[in-house]
């Protein structure tokens, strides 16, 4: 089958670190993608690994190792906006189209 | 910047109506998908189109069909609305993998649909 586990809720302190873990088991790989969705809008998009290693984007970081079949997305210097869910999404080899399989999402509460 | 237009943001229908959601992307992308999300349970894939006419079923199609006749446009219809049905319907395109590494899927803002 395939699967995909994020951490239902996380709460963190605005200007800390957090990092959202992802943990994913799918028929083949072709890349994992991280989204935010603030409540009540479109989901949109963070950040994108298919190699092993580290992806950083300002104050995003996101994470892949392949034979783990592990993700995570750092954030820091937490501001109050990024209360939000994240979106943990993994693109399986699905014969040349751009199919992905979602996460139920991470919902983050940053307090001040 | 991408622009993916979902016709409506709130809709309520009554069960047994033939329901449309209409769905624009304005980026030429082959790719088009139609996804329902509920609590507890993420984004999950009713139906996707990789070109003009051609569709695929998801992980979940039962009660639902679409139609892809332009490029730029992909409707959902709910053939018998039931309750069940009731959830935010979101409508995303991208270019096809090949070229560019990423190619995200860009998102509408998401129909949430109600039925009565």
């Amino acid at each position: 089958g395939q699967n995909i586990d994020q951490p239902t809720e996380m709460t963190a302190t605005e200007g800390a670190i957090v990092q959202i873990n992802c943990t994913y088991q799918t028929s083949g790989f072709n890349g994992l993608f991280w989204y935010q969705q603030h409540a009540g809008e479109a989901p949109t998009f963070l950040s994108y690994n298919v190699l092993d290693g580290l992806e950083e984007k300002g104050r995003f970081s996101s994470f892949l190792s392949r034979s783990k079949g592990y993700s995570y997305l750092l954030l820091k210097e937490l501001q109050m906006k990024d209360s939000a869910s994240y979106l943990c999404a993994v693109r399986p080899l699905s014969g040349g189209y751009n199919k992905l399989i979602f996460g139920a999402g991470t919902r983050l509460a940053v307090h001040p | 910047d991408v622009k993916v237009t979902q016709s409506s943001r709130y809709l309520v229908k009554r069960t047994g109506e033939k329901v449309f959601l209409e769905c624009v992307q304005d980026m030429d992308h082959e790719n088009m998908f139609w996804y329902r999300q509920d609590p507890g349970l993420g984004l999950r894939l009713i139906y996707f189109s990789y070109d003009v006419k051609m569709k695929e079923k998801g992980d979940i199609p039962e009660g639902y069909s679409v139609s892809r006749e332009k490029k730029e446009r992909f409707s959902l219809i709910l053939e018998s609305a039931s309750t069940n049905q009731t959830s935010m319907y979101l409508c995303a395109s991208s270019f096809p993998p090949g070229h560019m590494k990423s190619q995200p899927q860009h998102f509408g803002d998401g129909t949430r649909l109600s039925i009565l």
